[in-house]
């Protein structure tokens, strides 16, 4: 079974500044994705960014990067020029590559982060 | 944008009651879920849903839970006898296949009282 670990419960930061949120997971899995998910106040669950584990390239999307190290089964996000509008809380989530129809995500307990202006 | 939609966004029930809770998935999407995020807790997989038949569930999908997908596109979760741990905020989500990420809808918040 996979488990993930969201170690911090809330961080906080100034609007502009950058922060980084971390996680960790266990897994025997080889093949499998990473991803952080946003929860706004409005409760939606929207997805920040994702990562193939074999590729090496750490993934990047606008001011919202990772760093991937596959050996230590780390994967921290990265949020540049934090906005207000960044203030949710974020879900750190795993998903094996599975050759059946199963591709279920297993989710750490999530980091409130308050953007202050 | 295509996405997600859930309804109703809230409901309120007794304990004992039968609930049914209603997805729009993504329409060429063909994996569906179910989530439950009790509130200050993670969310929690539920279930899937694959080639109309559930691909795995987890142990708190028990028997007074079902799913189904009756028109090919609407997929409901269905809670026969709610108890008050039911209470949680409940997302349906759909992906396009196994290895593409899966979109979330806006929840539906449960309250059993």
């Amino acid at each position: 079974a996979q488990t993930v670990t969201q170690s911090q419960p809330e961080m906080s930061v100034q609007e502009a500044e950058t922060v980084t949120l971390s996680c960790t997971y266990d897994t025997s899995e080889n093949n499998y994705y990473l991803f952080w998910y946003k929860q706004p106040p409005s409760r939606q669950m929207i997805l920040v960014i994702r990562q193939e584990a074999y590729k090496q390239q750490n993934a990047t999307e606008n001011r919202f990067s990772v760093n991937f190290q596959k050996a230590a089964k780390s994967f921290s996000l990265k949020i540049s020029d934090s906005q207000l509008g960044d203030t949710a809380m974020y879900f750190c989530a795993f998903m094996k590559r599975a050759t059946g129809a199963n591709s279920k995500l297993t989710f750490g307990k999530g980091i409130t982060l308050s953007v202050r202006p | 944008e295509p996405e997600v939609t859930q309804t109703p966004s809230h409901q309120v029930t007794q304990m004992g009651q039968e609930v049914i809770l209603r997805c729009v998935p993504i329409s060429n999407h063909l994996y569906f879920y179910w989530y439950r995020q009790i509130l200050g807790q993670k969310v929690e997989f539920l279930v899937s849903f694959y080639n109309n038949e559930i691909s795995e569930k987890s142990e708190i999908f028990d028997d007074q839970f079902s799913v189904e997908r009756p028109d090919g596109s609407n997929f409901t979760l269905k809670i026969r006898s709610t108890k008050l741990e039911d209470s949680a905020m409940y997302f349906c989500a759909s992906s396009l296949g196994q290895i593409y990420e899966a979109f979330f809808g806006q929840g539906t918040r449960l309250t059993v009282v």
